[in-house]
């Protein structure tokens, strides 16, 4: 059964420190992994994309990792500020045939920065 | 641009009336996507458009849902007859194209959503 876990499920840090969030994934076979913000309230908003073959990529302060063996991905964000307040959802797609196929959501990390 | 617009952002309706969802995708955007997020639920997919052409409707209940996305105007997303397990943030999305990989053509662009509450 093609699954996304995130964990931890909500995290509180003060305003300046990093956090790790987790995603492992049993999605096959596996296309591209994509980490999303969503702001309550809003829609997500994209963070970044991964392939197969990439295992690190950045966007600011936010870094995100993936090991596509052990089928685990990671999103680091450094020196937090009060609007890194949000839902941070990964999101991994399947591959089928040429298309993006079915997309799979995990349920978010809630995190919150406190100031 | 812009970006993908939903409305309405809110709406309530009883029970047995129909509620309709618009949604207009990107500049450009051909393909669109529906997702349901229930409280402290993940996206769930429900149906995958192309001008005119439903490609993909796995996730749609077989029955009072139905979308379209015609040649001229928004998608819409349908539901007849609601129940108050319809309440629910329902989620467009549209993407460039749909071809596979890491591009960034096939990123999903999300709307802000509209939020269905049945009474």
């Amino acid at each position: 059964k093609n699954q996304v876990e995130q964990s931890p499920q909500s995290l509180i840090i003060l305003e300046g420190k990093n956090c790790t969030l987790q995603c492992n994934y049993t999605v096959s076979p596996f296309s591209n992994l994509r980490w999303y913000k969503q702001d309550t309230g809003r829609g997500p908003v994209s963070l970044t994309i991964m392939t197969f073959s990439e295992n690190t990529k950045s966007n600011g302060r936010y870094t995100a990792t993936l090991d596509a063996d052990t089928k685990q991905s990671s999103l680091h964000i450094t020196a937090s500020q009060l609007s890194d307040s949000a839902s941070y959802i990964c999101v991994v797609s399947a591959k089928r045939g040429s298309t993006l196929g079915r997309l799979y959501f995990g349920r978010g990390t809630q995190l919150t920065v406190w100031p | 641009n812009a970006g993908v617009m939903q409305n309405p952002r809110h709406l309530v309706r009883r029970r047995g009336q129909e509620a309709r969802l618009r949604c207009s995708p990107m500049k450009g955007h051909s393909h669109v996507y529906w997702y349901r997020q229930l409280p402290e639920e993940g996206l769930k997919f429900m149906v995958y458009l192309q001008k005119e052409n439903i490609i993909d409707e796995s996730g749609m209940p077989k029955e009072r849902f139905s979308a379209e996305f015609p040649k001229e105007g928004p998608s819409i997303l349908r539901i007849q007859q609601v129940v108050r397990g319809d309440s629910a943030a329902y989620f467009c999305a549209s993407s460039l194209t749909n071809t596979r990989g890491g591009s960034g053509a096939n990123v999903l662009t999300f709307g802000a959503g509209s939020r269905l509450t049945v009474l």
